[in-house]
């Protein structure tokens, strides 16, 4: 059964203190693997995509990478803007853009 | 720039009643979807289209319905709304390089 697991469900740290949230995955085909952000009360903003194995992204504090196996999100010196929960979810290659989305890390950074 | 707009924000409804969900894309996706988010539960997908006149069910369709008359507009009806339906509902347009959402309908159904 294709599965997306996120660890932890919540996080809290201080700010200036690096951390990194994974993604674990198993499915019969990865077609990409992304990674969004989501605000209270707000829908989901995309901030990576990654298609394959070793291939890594990064945005200001922020950094993705992926294996086989998984994903992390690390986090470099966040600052408490960061706080928001960070949604991972793939794309199968069977079937028509089928996505399956984990649940969420809720990351809260504190001044 | 609108993206994906989904109206309304907030809704209250009684057991019973139904009401439409709109949403409405402006990029050109052929894909648009509905999902669900509830505590715990992640984003669960309602149903689904890959364009105009094509829609399929997601992995909890029951007690929805949908069409997709045009590419732009991708209404969810509730035909009989119910407690477990209380939920934030998110329409979502999508390539395969990723989806933009809306930014929700918090249902309450009393």
């Amino acid at each position: 059964e294709d599965q997306v697991t996120q660890s932890p469900e919540a996080l809290r740290l201080q700010e200036g203190e690096s951390s990194s949230l994974n993604c674990s995955y198993t499915v019969s085909g990865l077609r990409g693997l992304f990674w969004y952000r989501q605000d209270p009360g707000k829908g989901p903003e995309f901030l990576f995509t990654l298609y394959s194995a070793g291939e890594e992204k990064e945005k200001e504090r922020l950094k993705a990478t992926l294996t086989k196996k998984e994903s992390f999100l690390h986090i470099t010196a966040p600052k408490p803007e960061d706080s928001a929960t960070y949604l991972c979810a793939i794309l199968l290659t069977s079937g028509t853009y089928k996505y399956i989305f984990g649940t969420g890390t809720r990351l809260k950074v504190l001044a | 720039n609108a993206g994906v707009t989904q109206t309304p924000k907030f809704q209250v409804l009684k057991t019973g009643q139904s009401m439409t969900l709109q949403c409405a894309q402006d990029m050109n996706h052929e894909y648009m979807s509905w999902y669900r988010q509830d505590p715990g539960m992640g984003l669960r997908l309602i149903h689904y289209s890959v364009g105009a006149g094509i829609t399929d069910q997601g992995e909890v369709p029951n007690g929805y319905n949908v069409s997709r008359s045009t590419t732009e507009d991708f209404p969810l009806r509730l035909l009989s709304a119910a407690p477990s339906q209380t939920s934030v509902y998110f329409c979502a347009s999508s390539t395969p390089y990723g989806y933009t959402f809306g930014s929700g309908t918090r249902l309450t159904v009393v």
